[in-house]
């Protein structure tokens, strides 16, 4: 069983739809976690922080629930360039930065 | 320089000759991580250094591979006589503790 497991999708979304990613992580002394975008060809780049009181930048939502060692994006009002991976990623301070397989969004005109 | 630099960009290699990629991080973040990132799948963790000392290399998938970070900055990654199952794009990242770590852009290894 993998670390950090994301549903890899494709999620297939019309413009203008609100999407939802989960993740859920097996290391419950994971302190700091995050949502990475990749897009194709790219590396990997920080997408947002995810504090336990939730969080939100724009269009996106970030959630984290340590009881059930789950995090959650939602994406709303999803735009053609919101196409791209997006990695979760979990890590115990000190330690290294654990990823997700990725969950693929195709976001259709 | 601005960000985490990474050389060569592509590097093709015959099975059985050995690489070196680089890894510049970010100046003053101390911890270093190279993962290994097949087509279509997550970054795989390979290994981490905090400042020169290697914390963790529990990811590298064999002895022929081996990372160094003699002075606490540049890192090396060597994989030795290559393997077509190592073909995959290797990338960087560094952190100050426990914060965002910033990724460089890869290096894309074909081995023939």
């Amino acid at each position: 069983r993998k670390e950090v497991e994301q549903d890899p999708g494709p999620f297939n979304v019309p413009e203008g739809a609100t999407v939802a990613f989960n993740c859920t992580y097996s290391n419950s002394a994971s302190q700091s976690f995050f949502w990475y975008r990749q897009d194709c060809r790219k590396e990997p780049k920080l997408l947002m922080s995810v504090y336990s009181s939730g969080n939100e930048d724009g269009r996106f939502t970030a959630q984290l629930n340590r009881a059930s060692q789950y995090i959650s994006l939602l994406i709303r009002d999803s735009k053609l360039s919101d196409s791209a991976t997006y990695l979760c990623v979990a890590c115990v301070w000190g330690q290294n930065f654990v990823f997700g397989p990725g969950t693929r969004l195709s976001v259709l005109p | 320089g601005a960000g985490v630099s990474q050389s060569p960009r592509y590097k093709v290699a015959k099975r059985g000759q050995d690489v070196a990629l680089r890894c510049d991080p970010i100046s003053g973040h101390v911890s270093l991580f190279w993962y290994q990132q097949a087509l279509g799948q997550g970054p795989e963790f390979l290994t981490y250094f905090q400042n020169e000392a290697q914390l963790d290399k529990s990811g590298l998938p064999s002895d022929r591979f081996f990372a160094e970070r003699p002075e606490g900055s540049v890192s090396t990654l060597k994989i030795q006589r290559t393997q077509q199952e190592d073909s995959a794009v290797y990338l960087c990242a560094s952190s100050l503790q426990a914060t965002e770590a910033f990724f460089g852009q890869g290096t894309r290894l074909t081995v023939v």
